[in-house]
């Protein structure tokens, strides 16, 4: 009964190709989000999408596109991969209080490597 | 806009050591306030938080107090331990949540 699961852990890939990173929560949030964590370890925000809405995209290439079929999910899809886009990809959701977010639950990750 | 600073790690100390991993933030309304842990290979757990000034957010022996004039949210611990080693995050909710850069901590048995 994981509360944010995300799928698949790693994923090794080459450059050039298309690949979707899958993401489901059971805790009844309205919020979801995609962050990417890089070696550094720093977390930037990618999308947030509120009940299927996309409110948050900031500056992403467009190849990386969100699509949330239902609150409870929300999938990232990735063309034509570089070697850049190498990172580790969260996915997290909250509940929203007074127009504002609560904490945020996170996935475990997913380790994408482009070869 | 809004933003999260912590200080740059790695912090390294002896067990039973003093913790404090300094934050401050700054924000144009009144953010909540979180610390959160990542601990290797893991997701981000949420340590504690605090949702207006003065308020103190502990949990596992960690304690923060939400300090709005001097916009500050300290991490503090009277004694750490091995497992306490981690990657720590502040952060602040605002009309997103964002997070500070992240401070490595290990702790030497």
């Amino acid at each position: 009964d994981t509360a944010v699961s995300q799928t698949p852990k790693y994923l090794v890939t080459q450059m050039g190709n298309d690949k979707s990173i899958k993401c489901e929560q059971n805790l009844g949030h309205d919020t979801m989000y995609w962050y990417k964590q890089d070696s550094k370890k720093f977390l930037k925000i990618m999308f947030s999408y509120n009940n299927k809405e996309l409110i948050i995209n900031e500056t992403v290439p467009n190849r990386f596109s969100p699509k949330s079929p239902d609150k409870a999910h929300l999938n990232l899809h990735i063309n034509s991969l570089e070697l850049g886009d190498s990172a580790v990809y969260f996915c997290a959701s909250s509940q929203v209080l007074r127009s504002l977010p609560t904490e945020a639950f996170f996935g475990q990750g997913t380790r994408l490597t482009v070869v | 806009g809004n933003s999260v600073t912590q200080m740059e790690g790695p912090v390294t100390l002896s067990e039973e050591a003093f913790l404090t991993i300094n934050c401050t933030y700054t924000a144009t309304g009144y953010p909540s306030l979180f610390w959160y842990v990542q601990y290797p290979g893991e997701g981000l757990q949420l340590l504690l938080k605090a949702t207006k000034a003065d308020d103190k957010g502990s949990n596992k022996g960690f304690e923060a107090t939400y300090r709005k004039e001097t916009t500050s949210f300290h991490l503090e611990k009277g004694s750490v331990q091995v497992s306490d080693s981690a990657v720590y995050f502040c952060a602040l909710s605002d009309d997103k949540i964002i997070f500070g850069k992240g401070t490595r901590l290990h702790i030497l048995p």
